[in-house]
C-alpha cells in the first residue's frame, strides 16, 4: 500500500531562518506531488504542485521555494522565514497516470515562526 | 469561478441525529467531487468522493447527494457519533484543472454525546 511521510512534525524557527520540509512517498511510482498550507481554522491553500521530478508549478507568489529531486521526494524550501510563514503545511499526493484521482495527505507539519 | 462555496461554518448536532454540509460550485468543467475529514493536528483523509453521473453515493453512514443543475453537493452523517467530530472539506476538480483540486473553507463538526 502507500504511505506518504512527513517531517518534522513540528518546527519552531526563528525569523530570518531557512526551511526545508521533507516529503516523501512510498509504494507508488510517479506520483502527483503537492505542497499546501493551512492557517488555523481555515481551508487548505495550494502552494507547489508537480507532475513530476524537476517539474514544479506554483500557485502564488510567495516567500517559499519547492524542489523535487527524486520521483517520490518533495521539498519545500525558505533562505528567509517570514512571520507570515507560521502554519500547518501539508503534502499530498496523487496517482500521476489519469485526471480526478484523489489526494492523499500526510500528518502535516505545524510550524511557528518566532 | 474556481471557488468552492460551503457551509454551515460550523454545526453542532446531537449523538444519533443527521449532520448535513453543503457546498456549490461555479465551474462546470469540474466532475469530480470529493469530501475529505481532518481531525486536529493530522492531514485531511479521503471520506468519500462522487462523479456527477450518480446523483447519490452511500458509504456506510456517509452519504454524498449531488445536484448538477444547481451545480450543489451535499454530504449527509446519519446516525452521528461523537467520533465523528472533525472539521470537513469539500472538493472540486475537473480535467482542465489536472490534479488540482479547488477546497472549500471547510465545516467544523462537533456531535455532542
Amino acid at each position: 500500500s502507500q504511505t506518504i511521510h512527513q517531517w518534522p512534525a513540528t518546527l519552531v524557527q526563528p525569523v530570518g531562518s531557512p526551511l526545508s520540509l521533507e516529503c516523501t512517498v512510498e509504494g507508488t511510482s510517479n506520483p502527483n506531488l503537492y505542497w499546501y498550507r493551512q492557517a488555523a481554522g481555515r481551508g487548505l491553500q495550494l502552494l507547489f504542485y508537480s507532475v513530476g521530478i524537476g517539474q514544479i508549478s506554483s500557485e502564488v507568489p510567495q516567500n517559499l521555494s519547492a524542489s523535487r529531486p527524486q520521483d517520490r521526494q518533495f521539498i519545500l524550501s525558505s533562505k528567509k522565514l517570514l512571520l507570515s510563514d507560521s502554519g500547518f503545511y501539508l503534502c499530498a499526493w496523487s496517482a500521476g497516470t489519469t485526471s480526478n484521482q484523489p489526494q492523499h495527505f500526510g500528518d502535516g507539519t505545524r510550524l511557528s515562526i518566532l | 469561478q474556481q471557488q468552492v462555496k460551503q457551509s454551515p461554518q460550523s454545526l453542532i448536532v446531537q449523538k444519533g441525529g443527521i449532520s448535513i454540509i453543503n457546498c456549490a460550485y461555479e465551474n462546470t468543467a469540474f466532475d469530480y467531487f470529493p469530501w475529505y475529514q481532518q481531525f486536529p493536528g493530522k492531514g485531511p483523509a479521503l471520506l468519500i468522493a462522487i462523479r456527477p453521473d450518480v446523483s447519490e453515493k452511500k458509504e456506510g453512514r456517509f452519504t454524498i447527494s449531488f445536484n448538477k443543475s444547481a451545480k450543489q453537493f451535499s454530504l449527509h452523517i446519519m446516525d452521528s457519533q461523537p467520533g465523528d467530530s472533525a472539521t470537513y472539506f469539500c472538493a472540486a476538480s475537473g480535467y482542465n484543472y489536472g490534479q488540482n483540486f479547488v477546497f472549500g473553507p471547510g465545516t467544523r463538526l462537533s456531535v455532542l454525546p
